[in-house]
């Protein structure tokens, strides 16, 4: 199995600040059709995971253009440009390329 | 509007089976992929089985294999989880989520919460 590894775990940002969630794969996530199955979800307190992100750096509709997504092969990077109180939750990166697994999840806090 | 609604959660004895269901609205389910994914209370995310559109195509995680059953009755829009010789490790909350292409989940429902406990 791919395992994906997430850091920070805990992430305390100050609002109106940039944030940065790094996501690392065990192994390529590239697959043999060319296309890289990373994908980022979000999940608010009581609420069930909302994709942010899909195939590394695609912002679903409605997702606001301060979620960023960028990243290739094993390394990839979730950045938020400018923190606000309704980002607070949890935030998974998960790869499709070889069935599905799922990082551990960063709990972005404000400060 | 895409909707997800799971039901059938609940208290069940180790040993014991429950039947998951996950009605879907708003959309063509029948040329949909379904999935069931578990989250254990206070952790993460665990895939744990895969259906395509017409039932031809399904898998299971290592974890499950054997003991759970997925189905899908698209004249119903409805997705199924048929769990058997629950245990304890099971207890989670349990999502139905469509996948709108290959390795690429979208929506998801709200979740039913299976507790296993004597």
């Amino acid at each position: 199995d791919i395992v994906m590894t997430q850091s920070p775990l805990s992430l305390p940002v100050t609002l109106g600040q940039p944030a940065s969630i790094s996501c690392r794969s065990s192994q390529s996530l590239v697959h043999s059709d060319g296309n890289t199955y990373l994908s980022w979800f979000q999940q608010r307190p009581g609420q069930s995971p909302r994709r942010l992100i899909y195939k590394v750096s695609n912002r679903d509709s409605g997702v606001p253009d301060r979620f960023s997504g960028s990243g290739s092969g094993t390394d990839f990077t979730l950045k938020i440009s400018r923190v606000e109180a309704e980002d607070v939750g949890l935030y998974y990166c998960m790869q499709g390329t070889h069935w599905w697994t799922f990082g551990q999840g960063t709990k972005v806090e404000i400060k | 509007e895409v909707q997800l609604v799971e039901s059938g959660g609940g208290l069940v004895q180790p040993g014991g089976s429950l039947r998951l269901s996950c009605a879907a609205s708003g959309f063509s389910f029948n040329t949909y992929s379904m999935n069931w994914v578990r989250q254990a209370p206070g952790k993460g995310l665990e895939w744990l089985s895969f259906i395509s559109s017409s039932s031809g195509r399904i898998y299971y995680a290592d974890s499950v294999k054997g003991r759970f059953t997925i189905s899908r009755d698209n004249a119903k829009n409805s997705l199924y989880l048929q769990m058997n010789s629950l245990r304890d490790e099971d207890t989670a909350v349990y999502y139905c989520v469509r996948e709108t292409g290959f390795g690429e989940p979208d929506y998801w429902g709200q979740g039913t919460l299976v507790t296993v406990s004597s």
